[in-house]
């Protein structure tokens, strides 16, 4: 079956390392999207790509990267981690002109 | 711009009592509109989807929603409800052509027994 798996499911690290989490997805779809969830936020948006070499800025990019490379993969990358990026981050897929997302099991990051 | 309001940050129910959870959405056209669900440490799940069918819509587990221009809402109900059914609600509107997604702030569904 067709799914969508990111890594790692908890990640501890300290302000000021960079971190990657990784994102894969086997639905074929050309849409990735990653986002973070606080409580009293629900899901905001921080990237998002529509193919490869395709990426744009949600509503809360500041210190954060993306890359695609190919169809399956969005790493997400922080360049210099901060205890503001203490969340929860969720990758979701979708086909182009289709809006229903399917989305990842979650990473819990926190940042000491 | 589009967006919504979850009216309810928390809905407590009995178990087999009814379960309605409000949303009102703003777009400046006709939208998409869903309501996903997110258990404990889980993902979010897709519940249903209206997409200017049906104004009615049925989903998963019992769940329906009705879509109502004139109220510029979106509620979901349930009419009974289940321990399993106690989760995070998210009510979501699609942002234009874009195929993003707007997210409202969610509703937290406590089912006692």
């Amino acid at each position: 079956d067709a799914e969508i798996t990111q890594s790692p499911r908890h990640k501890i690290t300290e302000t000021g390392r960079q971190v990657t989490l990784a994102c894969h997805q086997t639905w074929n779809h050309n849409n990735m999207f990653w986002y973070r969830q606080d409580l009293g936020h629900g899901l905001r948006l921080i990237h998002y790509s529509y193919g490869v070499q395709d990426t744009n800025k949600g509503e809360v990019s500041d210190g954060y990267s993306v890359s695609r490379s190919n169809t399956e993969d969005l790493p997400l990358t922080l360049e210099s981690a901060a205890s503001s990026q203490t969340s929860v981050y969720f990758c979701a897929s979708s086909e182009t002109g289709y809006n229903e997302q399917f989305f990842g099991p979650g990473t819990r990051l926190t940042v000491l | 711009a589009q967006s919504v309001t979850q009216l309810d940050s928390h809905v407590s129910v009995s178990e087999g009592t009814p379960v309605l959870l409000r949303c009102n959405y703003s777009s400046s056209y006709s939208p998409s509109l869903f309501w996903y669900v997110q258990h404990p440490n889980k993902g979010l799940q897709l519940l249903l989807k209206y997409t200017s069918a049906a104004t009615l819509v049925k989903g998963i587990n019992g769940f329906e929603a009705e879509f109502k221009k004139s109220e510029t809402s979106f509620h979901l109900t349930k009419p009974s409800a289940h321990m399993s059914d106690a989760a995070e609600y998210f009510c979501v509107v699609s942002d234009g052509n874009t195929d993003k997604l707007i997210f409202g702030t969610g509703t937290r569904l406590q089912v006692f027994p």
